[in-house]
């Protein structure tokens, strides 16, 4: 079965500097897709950013990016030039790919602090 | 385009009642996930539906229950409310494309508390 692990349950960051959030996984399939959503204290689940494996280029949305290592299983999140509204719990997502027989394996999430 | 929506936002109901939620996915999208968020244990898969069809079930017991319209809408029904059952529920939707299912998209969940 696969895993999603994020090893920081909270972090915290000062406005405009930038925070990277870190997440591991485990599988034995090749083919799979990773994600990060963000849950604001509405409890909306948003995407974030997603990645494919099969592509080795790193995924980049406006200020965020992501640093996907395959062979170490590793995929962090950096968010640069943080603001108050990028304060949310952010959580790292498994699915593995093809017919996507699985729903999402999800980490216990990062809560992420931004100081004014 | 409208999003994934969900109703009712909140529920309440007391143990042994039954428990019904409604996702109505984004135009477009024949999948249907849900997912539970309890305090304590994350997110975890519940179902997955498509076209119709139950494909998939998370390690939930047969109390938890569903089913998909021809609308693609779905509903998700608990039987026997147990007090663990308080969580927030969500729904997400997912589209095909070519031969690959994409991403999920999620509604804003609806909050089930047992008393």
């Amino acid at each position: 079965a696969q895993t999603v692990t994020q090893s920081q349950p909270e972090m915290s960051v000062q406005e405009a500097e930038t925070v990277t959030l870190s997440c591991t996984y485990d599988t034995s399939e090749s083919d799979y897709y990773l994600f990060w959503y963000k849950q604001p204290p509405s409890r909306q689940m948003i995407l974030v950013i997603r990645q494919e494996a099969y592509k080795q280029q790193n995924a980049t949305e406006n200020r965020f990016s992501v640093n996907f290592q395959k062979a170490a299983k590793s995929f962090s999140l950096k968010i640069s030039d943080s603001q108050l509204g990028d304060a949310a719990m952010y959580f790292c997502a498994y699915n593995q790919g093809g017919g996507g027989a699985d729903g999402l394996t999800f980490g216990k999430g990062t809560h992420l602090i931004i100081q004014p | 385009e409208a999003g994934v929506t969900q109703s009712p936002t909140h529920l309440i109901k007391t143990r042994g009642q039954q428990a019904t939620l409604r996702c109505s996915p984004i135009s477009g999208h024949t999948s249907v996930y849900w997912y539970q968020q309890a305090l304590g244990l994350g997110l975890q898969f519940l179902l997955w539906y498509d076209e119709g069809e139950e494909r998939n079930r998370g390690n939930f017991p047969p109390r938890f229950s569903g089913r998909q319209f021809p609308n693609y809408s779905s509903e998700l029904n608990v039987n026997a409310l147990e007090l663990e059952d308080s969580a927030l529920y969500l729904c997400a939707s997912s589209r095909k494309l070519a031969g690959v299912r994409e991403t999920q998209y999620f509604g804003p969940g609806t909050r089930l508390l047992v008393l």
